[in-house]
């Protein structure tokens, strides 16, 4: 069956460095790509997408990576700061999918040191 | 304030108690979703509702059930439950459900069964 499964479980970064969280996934069928953040005591917050047909994709200070070779998934922050610890959720659907498929991998701990 | 509002924050219960979350969008979506988030485990898909119309029910045992009167309000009745249902349950809302249209989550309710 289908999963998703990150590279590392907890991720410590020093302020105004750069951040990569990983994600890997096994259907070749994934067709959308999402991350999402949770802070402490709330839900996930949407960061960013990308669909199959694309590679790249960037937002204010976040990228996301897409490699469907080795079907792998990356998240970027650029100048990590105090306000980005939280937990990185990526998810995933199949082509012709819709919300209630996603399948979400189980999150990496980013804690960043000032 | 992530327009998705959820009541209360934190329940405790017994399990012979009932008891129902409540759930309540102010984003004009028309697809509402219950996940519960489990430590250490990815978020599990619960109910899925389209245009107040259930979609999905991922194998989700009676003793919770889901009702969704209109778009904007989502509650989730209790009753019987056990300690291992003990966990965050989320709410969530999309435009429509459908890739493209991202999850805006609630900040939960954390239930603890005793």
């Amino acid at each position: 069956g289908e999963s998703v499964g990150l590279h590392l479980p907890t991720l410590s970064v020093q302020e105004g460095d750069n951040s990569i969280i990983n994600c890997a996934y096994s259907n070749s069928a994934s067709d959308y790509f999402i991350w999402y953040k949770q802070e402490s005591g709330k839900g996930p917050q949407f960061i960013i997408d990308i669909r199959s047909n694309m590679d790249k994709r960037q937002g204010q200070r976040v990228t996301v990576l897409l490699n469907k070779t080795v079907k792998h998934l990356s998240l970027q922050i650029a100048a990590t700061q105090p306000g980005d610890s939280a937990v990185y959720f990526c998810a995933l659907m199949n082509y012709g999918g819709s919300q209630g498929n996603l399948i979400f991998g189980k999150g990496t701990k980013l804690s960043v040191k000032p | 304030e992530t327009g998705v509002t959820q009541t209360p924050r934190h329940l405790v219960m017994g399990m012979t108690n009932k008891k129902s979350l409540k759930c309540e969008q102010h984003l004009g979506h028309n697809a509402m979703y219950w996940y519960k988030q489990s430590a250490k485990k990815p978020l599990e898909l619960m109910f899925v509702y389209n245009f107040k119309e259930q979609t999905e029910n991922n194998s989700v045992p009676s003793r919770f059930s889901p009702e969704c009167p209109n778009s904007s309000h989502l509650f989730l009745h209790l009753h019987t439950l056990q300690p291992e249902d003990s966990a965050l349950y989320l709410c969530a809302s999309s435009p429509q459900d459908r890739p493209n249209s991202p999850l805006h989550f609630g900040n939960g309710t954390r239930l603890t069964v005793t």
